[in-house]
Parts: C-alpha cells; sequence; structure tokens
C-alpha cells in the first residue's frame, strides 16, 4: 500500500523560511508532487518533482530524494497569506496501473505577525 | 473565466435522499478527477475519467456513481445518502498524456448530510 508522512502542523513568522517534510512509502513511484489549500478553498498546485534535487518557483522550492524516499517543501520570505495547508502528493500506480495522486494527510502552515 | 466549476457549492440534505454534483472544466483537459475530503482534510481520489472513460475507481460504495457525458464533465450522483457522507467533494482535471501531477481543482461542494 502507501503511506505519506508530513507533520501536523507548522509555525512561522511573517519573513521567516519553514521546511514541510514529506516521507513515504509507495510501489510504481513516479514523482512528487505539492498543493496549497487555504480554509474554504481548493488544493493548488505548487511544484512537482520527478528527479533528485531542488525546483525553485519563486518563494517556494521542493526537493526530492529517491533513494530516502523524502520529500521538502521550503517557503522563503514568508507572508501571512502563506498560512494555509500544504500537501505532498505521490504520483503512482493504481491497482489497476492507472497513474494517480496520493495526497498526504496536509500540514497546517500558520504564518504570526 | 472559471476553469473548473462545481454545482452547488452547498449541499444539505437528509439520510436517504438522492443528490447529484455537476463539474465543469473548460480547459481542454482530458482527465478529470473526484476527490472527497473528509473533516480531517484528508484528500482521498473516488473516480478517475480519461476521455470519458473510467480509468480509476477506489474502493468507493456503489451509492456513488460517476458520468461523464462528454470530456469536459464529470458528474457524481450519490444514492441513499449516509451520515458518513458528509464531506466536500472537489472535481479536478488534468491534461492528458500522464500530466497527473498537475490537477486544477473545482472550488468544492460541501454536503453535509442530517
Amino acid at each position: 500500500g502507501q503511506s505519506l508522512e508530513q507533520p501536523s502542523e507548522v509555525t512561522a513568522v511573517e519573513g521567516a523560511i519553514v521546511q514541510i517534510n514529506c516521507t513515504y512509502q509507495t510501489s510504481g513511484f513516479y514523482g512528487l508532487s505539492w498543493y496549497q489549500q487555504h480554509d474554504g478553498g481548493a488544493p493548488t498546485f505548487l511544484s512537482y518533482n520527478a528527479l533528485d534535487g531542488l525546483e525553485e518557483t519563486g518563494r517556494f522550492s521542493s526537493f526530492l530524494s529517491r533513494s530516502d524516499s523524502y520529500g521538502y517543501l521550503l517557503l522563503q520570505e514568508l507572508q501571512m497569506k502563506d498560512s494555509a495547508s500544504y500537501f505532498c502528493a505521490v504520483r503512482d500506480r493504481t491497482s489497476g496501473s492507472a497513474r494517480q495522486l496520493t495526497f498526504g494527510s496536509g500540514t497546517q502552515l500558520t504564518v504570526l505577525p | 473565466d472559471t476553469a473548473v466549476s462545481q454545482t452547488p457549492k452547498y449541499l444539505v440534505t437528509q439520510m436517504g435522499n438522492d443528490k447529484s454534483i455537476k463539474c465543469e472544466q473548460n480547459l481542454g483537459h482530458d482527465t478529470m478527477y473526484w476527490y472527497k475530503q473528509d473533516s480531517k482534510k484528508f484528500l482521498k481520489i473516488m473516480f478517475s475519467y480519461n476521455n470519458k472513460e473510467l480509468i480509476i475507481n477506489e474502493t468507493v460504495p456503489n451509492r456513488f456513481s460517476p458520468k461523464s457525458p462528454d470530456k469536459a464533465h464529470l458528474n457524481l450522483h450519490i444514492n441513499s445518502l449516509e451520515l458518513g457522507d458528509s464531506a466536500v467533494y472537489f472535481c479536478a482535471s488534468s491534461q492528458g498524456g500522464g500530466r497527473e501531477w498537475e490537477q486544477y481543482f473545482g472550488p468544492g461542494t460541501r454536503l453535509t448530510v442530517t
């Protein structure tokens, strides 16, 4: 089966840097996605890593180590609007061989002034 | 222009009723999904269609039946609603060709069963 682990809550102050870790166990792994969801809103795509290394998109970066089954999302220069839930999701195969995203339980990030 | 839209946004109904949720995407995507998000924010895939063909059908009670009349629409019909069906249901879409890592979600339908 699949399992993903990420911290349930993280708190940081404005302007700081925060890292949200994600470890996973799955078969047929293709890559790791990250999504942001504000309270009452829809998940929105942030980044995707298929290969080892760091991907940077503005203030957000995402890292993957396939050998360690580990990834993280790095948020720099935190702003109040970054307060949201962040989900890692593995791209893998279902038992029927279709590719899918399996989501972690989410990390609630609170940014304090 | 809304990329992925769902109706209704809120749905309050009694146990035993039958209800439907509609989803439409104007992104030209080939693949559409239904997810259920529970009160603990756990997001779980229910179904996926690619070009109107069902490709993912997770362990979901057969009271839930998806229908895709064309590749821009994916509806969800739920029979004999139960209290445990209360959740937020999200529709999503992605491009074909294996780009399921980047999904575009609709605003969600908050279903409350009383």
